[in-house]
């Protein structure tokens, strides 16, 4: 079955520093793909990062990067410069015929 | 960007009654899907929808749960006989094509209230 799992339920990092929130994925699909969305206060779901399965170069959004392993099964999201705006609910999710969400990491910016 | 759409943001209802929220994808979109959020827990996948028809529902999506593309536009999600545990938010999402799409763009949700 698949799976999402997210470790951390909430993290916290002082403003301008670097934050990396973990996440691992269980799926009998060779092809598939993996995202982090941002739900902010608002409850939205904000699209930050993809990453396609075949592709080995990690993907890079402005300050946000991922750190594929697709051995270990693992996608963590990396976070530089972090700024007070990117305090929110984080949640992996992992899409083969559909996508399923981990429990999320509410990060948390301290000024 | 196109953005998928959903109305109402806000829906209060009493036990018991019928709610049809009511979402507007993307137009050149194919796959249509419904996730629920209750507060403080997970997004849940309920059902995905395509070609008119359900491709995959989970086993939260009971009989009270029907969908709907009632014309080109709208999909929609019933509830027949809400209960209080059908206090949520509500995600509406689309994609252009299921396994190998690379972005499923979410509407920025429906919060029900059961009272």
């Amino acid at each position: 079955a698949q799976t999402v799992t997210q470790s951390q339920p909430e993290m916290s990092v002082q403003e301008a520093e670097t934050v990396t929130l973990s996440c691992t994925y269980d799926t009998s699909e060779s092809d598939y793909y993996l995202f982090w969305y941002k739900q902010p206060p608002s409850r939205q779901m904000i699209l930050v990062i993809r990453q396609e399965a075949y592709k080995q170069q990690n993907a890079t959004e402005n300050r946000f990067s991922v750190n594929f392993q697709k051995a270990a099964k693992s996608f963590s999201l990396k976070i530089s410069d972090s700024q007070l705006g990117d305090a929110a609910m984080y949640f992996c999710a992992c899409l083969d015929d559909k996508i399923i969400f981990g429990k999320g990491t509410r990060l948390h910016i301290l000024p | 960007e196109p953005e998928v759409t959903q109305t109402p943001s806000h829906q209060v209802t009493q036990m018991g009654q019928e709610v049809i929220l009511r979402c507007v994808p993307i137009s050149n979109h194919l796959y249509f899907y419904w996730y629920r959020q209750i507060l403080g827990q997970k997004v849940e996948f309920l059902v995905s929808f395509y070609n008119n028809e359900i491709s995959e529902k989970s086993e939260i999506f009971d009989d009270q749960f029907s969908v709907e593309r009632p014309d080109g536009s709208n999909f929609t999600l019933k509830i027949r006989s809400t209960k209080l545990e059908d206090s949520a938010m509500y995600f509406c999402a689309s994609s252009e094509a299921l396994s190998y799409n690379e972005k499923l763009f979410f509407g920025s949700g429906t919060q029900l209230s059961v009272l």
